[in-house]
């Protein structure tokens, strides 16, 4: 999608490996976000970011991690993965603004697994 | 837990009809937004709707919030093969900090 990229677009990995997936973004937006996307929950927010080095945890942040050091790259890392971290990880950005409406522009997705 | 539930969590119609999908949530709300999924695809921003709305449209869109029932739906009109998607609505914290959490959305199937 148009201005924001996500890589690895696929990676299989063994449990209890460190996995680090990256979201760049060229729109300069405040807000970064990381989901997952798994059957039957839809998207669930892991972390979030407000700018740089400001973040925060979402619903199922445990066994994630975060770092924003720049506008443009918010980085997701597994520091083991486990086979329960199979998933699509969706990034997404908004510029937020005073009107309050964080409305998102969704990357391509990456697809991971565990084996 | 999250805070978008979806009704009906599958939806198959024939392409011409009207589509109605609802989103009900919990906590008060800043806004309350619809995005689509084609397979294998990121989610696309359809229609955002604020607590002060009741009714907004887009095209074929149709958007309404009972904030007293704290319940949306989301009606896409004349409905066509193109429409099928998965619609997830999305309620916003803005006033947490940007919070925008999803419900497990609506899988809609539209039958030529």
């Amino acid at each position: 999608d148009a201005g924001i990229t996500q890589s690895p677009r696929h990676k299989v990995t063994e449990t209890g490996t460190p996995v680090t997936l990256r979201c760049h973004q060229t729109e300069n937006h405040r807000y970064m976000y990381w989901y997952r996307q798994d059957p039957g929950h839809g998207l669930r927010l892991i972390h979030y970011s407000y700018g740089v080095k400001d973040t925060d945890k979402g619903e199922v942040s445990d066994g994630y991690s975060v770092s924003r050091s720049k506008t443009e790259d918010f980085l997701l890392t597994l520091e083991s993965a486990t086979s329960s971290q199979t998933s699509v990880y969706f990034c997404a950005i908004s510029p937020g603004g005073a009107s309050g409406a964080n409305v998102l522009t969704f990357g391509a997705g990456s697809r991971l697994t565990v084996l | 837990s999250q805070q978008g539930e979806e009704d009906p969590q599958a939806l198959s119609i024939q392409e011409g009809e009207n589509a109605t999908m609802n989103c009900s949530y919990k906590t008060s709300i800043n806004n309350l937004q619809w995005y689509r999924q084609n397979s294998g695809r990121g989610l696309v921003h359809l229609i955002l709707i604020r607590s002060n709305e009741r009714e907004k449209h887009s095209g074929r869109l149709r958007v309404t919030l009972d904030t007293s029932k704290k319940s949306s739906s989301l009606l896409i009109t004349a409905s066509r093969a193109a429409d099928t998607a998965s619609y997830f609505c999305a309620t916003d914290f803005f006033s947490q900090g940007g919070k925008l959490i999803f419900g497990q959305g609506t899988e809609l199937s539209v039958k030529p």
